[in-house]
C-alpha cells in the first residue's frame, strides 16, 4: 500500500505570507496527486489536485507542484488569509480512488 | 447540486450496539468509499463500493460492513461496537472509469461510543 509522510504537522504564519506543506509517498505508480482542506467540524474539501503528467498546477492563490522522481509534491499557499488556517491534508490514491490520507498540516494564519 | 449528504450528523452509542450510518453521493457520482477519522489524524480508508458490490476494503475488522443501493446511496454498519470505534465517520463519492478521479467528502457523522 501507500506510504505518505506529510511535513510539517503544523504551521503558523501572519496573514501576508506564503505557505508550504510537502507530502512525500511510496508508490511510484500514483499518477493523481490531490490536497485537502478540512476545517473544523466539517469534512475533508478537495482544492487542488494534479496528475502525473504534469509538473505544476496554480488555482489563483494556491499550486501544487509535482517531483515524480523524487516521489513527492507540495501545496503552496501565497497571500495568506485567516480564512485560510485548516488542517490541510495530501491524499494521493491507492487503487480504485481509494485514498492514503497524511497526518495532516495544521495550519495557523495569523491576523 | 446538494453534494455528499450523510446522515444523522451526531449520533451517541452504548458499547456492544450497533450503528448504521448512511450517505448520499454527489449527483452523477456512482462509488462510494467510507472512512474513519479519528481525532488528531488523517482519515483512515474503510471500504468502497461500486454497482452495488463491496470493491476494496482496507484495514478494518468485519464487524464494520456495508451495503449500496441501485440508487448509488450506501450505508456503513457497524456491530458490537467498542470505544475506540468513536470517531468521525465520512463517506466520499467519486464516479468509477478511470483508477483516479476525484473524490468529495460529506460533512461527516460524528459517531460517540460510551
Amino acid at each position: 500500500g501507500e506510504n505518505v509522510e506529510q511535513h510539517p504537522s503544523t504551521l503558523s504564519v501572519q496573514e501576508g505570507d506564503s505557505a508550504v506543506i510537502k507530502c512525500t509517498y511510496s508508490d511510484s505508480a500514483s499518477n493523481y496527486f490531490p490536497w485537502y482542506k478540512q476545517e473544523l467540524g466539517k469534512g475533508p474539501q478537495l482544492i487542488i489536485d494534479i496528475r502525473s503528467n504534469v509538473g505544476e498546477k496554480k488555482d489563483q492563490r494556491i499550486a501544487v507542484t509535482l517531483n515524480k522522481t523524487a516521489k513527492h509534491f507540495s501545496l503552496h499557499i501565497t497571500e495568506t488569509q485567516p480564512e485560510d488556517s485548516a488542517v490541510y491534508f495530501c491524499a494521493p490514491p491507492s487503487g480504485y480512488s481509494t485514498l492514503t490520507f497524511g497526518k495532516g498540516t495544521m495550519l495557523l494564519v495569523s491576523p | 447540486d446538494a453534494g455528499v449528504t450523510q446522515s444523522p450528523t451526531h449520533l451517541i452509542k452504548t458499547r456492544g450496539q450497533q450503528v448504521t450510518l448512511r450517505c448520499s453521493p454527489k449527483s452523477g457520482h456512482d462509488t462510494v468509499s467510507w472512512y474513519q477519522q479519528a481525532l488528531g489524524q488523517g482519515p483512515q480508508f474503510i471500504f468502497q463500493y461500486y454497482e452495488e458490490e463491496e470493491r476494496q476494503r482496507g484495514n478494518f475488522p468485519d464487524r464494520f460492513s456495508g451495503h449500496q443501493f441501485p440508487n448509488y446511496s450506501s450505508e456503513l454498519n457497524v456491530n458490537a461496537l467498542l470505544l475506540g470505534d468513536s470517531a468521525l465517520y465520512l463517506c466520499a463519492s467519486s464516479l468509477a472509469g478511470t483508477a483516479n478521479t476525484e473524490a468529495f467528502f460529506g460533512q461527516g457523522t460524528r459517531l460517540t461510543v460510551v
